[in-house]
């Protein structure tokens, strides 16, 4: 099993740009999320799904946009970027039943730079 | 609203050493508790979980913490402190049912380990 892959894993983007952070897991979890990891915040929680076709807000939710059109993708999207988006960007996922139950699987992180 | 503080930014330890780092949360109900360790430039790894039952847990890489309900604490703790241990280490706290999970992250906790 791969666990959960994000891509790409650095990218460096204009203020206005838009682009695409990939995630996928391959270990059937219904729950995923997206995190932004900044020095001294800790992670904030930016967008979170329990299942395809179901997404809401977390902490953070501005200037980002997610889908889940199946279990596997879960692709976040900023469509204008702005340098405070500048941060590493965490997928993670989780099982909602069973005895791993709301533990959550990380990937490696997607490092972002907005000039 | 709920909350995860980690009050020490930083703390600094010698090899062999035991080690305590503190988690207060704040929360209406008995949340699922989370310490998670991240590595340099890595993702989030799991130490430990406490969903309910014996308060103290024991997690992987000889950590283990103790919930107390009266103190709102779950502080994680080593007897002896190796150099590899050298990390970011996240407490969590989540809310939810049937899987629709929402995590808090605190701060994080930067160890250091001297030789």
């Amino acid at each position: 099993n791969a666990g959960v892959t994000q891509t790409p894993k650095f990218q460096v983007l204009k203020t206005g740009q838009s682009m695409t952070l990939q995630c996928a897991q391959d270990m059937n979890h219904e729950y995923m999320s997206w995190y932004r990891q900044d020095p001294g915040m800790g992670l904030r929680l930016i967008h979170y799904s329990v299942g395809a076709g179901i997404t809401d807000q977390g902490e953070v939710p501005n200037g980002y946009n997610v889908s889940r059109s199946t279990t596997e993708d879960f692709p976040l999207r900023l469509l204008s970027a702005a340098p405070s988006q500048t941060s590493v960007y965490f997928c993670a996922s989780s099982y909602k039943r069973g005895p791993h139950t709301g533990e959550l699987f990380f990937g490696e992180g997607s490092r972002l730079t907005v000039l | 609203a709920q909350s995860v503080t980690q009050p020490d930014i930083h703390i600094t330890v010698s090899e062999g050493a035991s080690l305590e780092l503190r988690c207060n949360y704040s929360y209406g109900a008995t949340p699922y508790l989370f310490w998670y360790v991240q590595s340099p430039g890595q993702g989030l790894q799991l130490l430990l979980k406490y969903f309910s039952g014996d308060t103290l847990v024991q997690g992987i890489k000889g950590f283990e913490a103790e919930f107390k309900r009266s103190q709102s604490s779950f502080n994680l703790r080593k007897p002896s402190v190796h150099w590899s241990d050298a990390a970011e280490y996240f407490c969590a706290v989540a809310k939810g049912n049937s899987g629709t999970y929402k995590y808090i992250f605190g701060t994080g906790t930067r160890l250091k380990v001297l030789a």
